[in-house]
């Protein structure tokens, strides 16, 4: 089974819809992230936590929120969906207890706004 | 801030070639450097990554990389492609602290050609 998964993998909504997308990790690891990917642009950090109690923002979270409801689970919302919004979406864990951490990354979540 | 440059956006090389992805950095002091692999539906895998000490970096999948001050590149190369490489491969460029401080680069698109 797959380390880090990601809920739905495909999506499409409409412009002005709250959609979530969820992230968990069968890792153990502490530190989870959201990233979006669009085409040229490479990924850019939408948010990122380090523990239940950490959260914090990352380059582009405008228009974003998160919820880590438990160490294993990372949630990202859109709470009004727009076109540009629309992108690949990574989900991320790496754990801060290694002095060299890899992070690993999830299957990613297509989402289209229409 | 920090910055990665990755000139070619897509390159095709024949299988069983050697192949070379450029990645320039802009950093003031030393920097955290690595490169990720996506293949078509998948999340980002790390092939290498280079902190400290010996500036040729050994990889996963027979890849290697050479961390070069003087010109500010961490190149990615494979002495002999195969068709199984093709894939997008993203140069990022960090700092001490986590990986919320690593910034990627837009990516180069390999295709294999028999």
């Amino acid at each position: 089974d797959a380390d880090v998964t990601q809920t739905p993998r495909n999506r499409i909504t409409k412009t002005g819809k709250r959609i979530m997308l969820e992230c968990s990790q069968t890792k153990g690891h502490d530190r989870m992230y959201w990233y979006r990917q669009d085409p040229g642009l490479g990924l850019r950090l939408i948010y990122y936590s380090f523990d239940v109690k950490d959260i914090n923002k990352g380059e582009i979270s405008d228009g974003y929120s998160v919820s880590r409801q438990a160490q294993a689970k990372f949630s990202l919302s859109l709470e009004s969906a727009i076109p540009n919004q629309t992108a690949l979406y990574f989900c991320a864990t790496s754990d801060d207890r290694l002095a060299t951490e890899t992070q690993y990354f999830g299957p990613g979540t297509r989402l289209l706004v229409l | 801030a920090q910055s990665v440059t990755q000139p070619d956006i897509h390159i095709t090389v024949s299988e069983g070639a050697s192949l070379e992805l450029r990645c320039n950095y802009s950093y003031g002091a030393t920097p955290y450097l690595f490169w990720y692999v996506q293949s078509p539906g998948q999340g980002l895998q790390l092939l290498l990554k280079y902190f400290s000490g010996d500036t040729l970096v050994q990889g996963i999948k027979g890849f290697e990389a050479e961390f070069k001050r003087s010109q500010s590149s961490f190149n990615l190369r494979k002495p002999s492609v195969h068709w199984s490489d093709a894939a997008e491969y993203f140069c990022a460029v960090g700092r001490s602290g986590g990986y919320q401080k690593v910034t990627f680069g837009t990516g180069t698109k390999l295709q294999v050609i028999p």
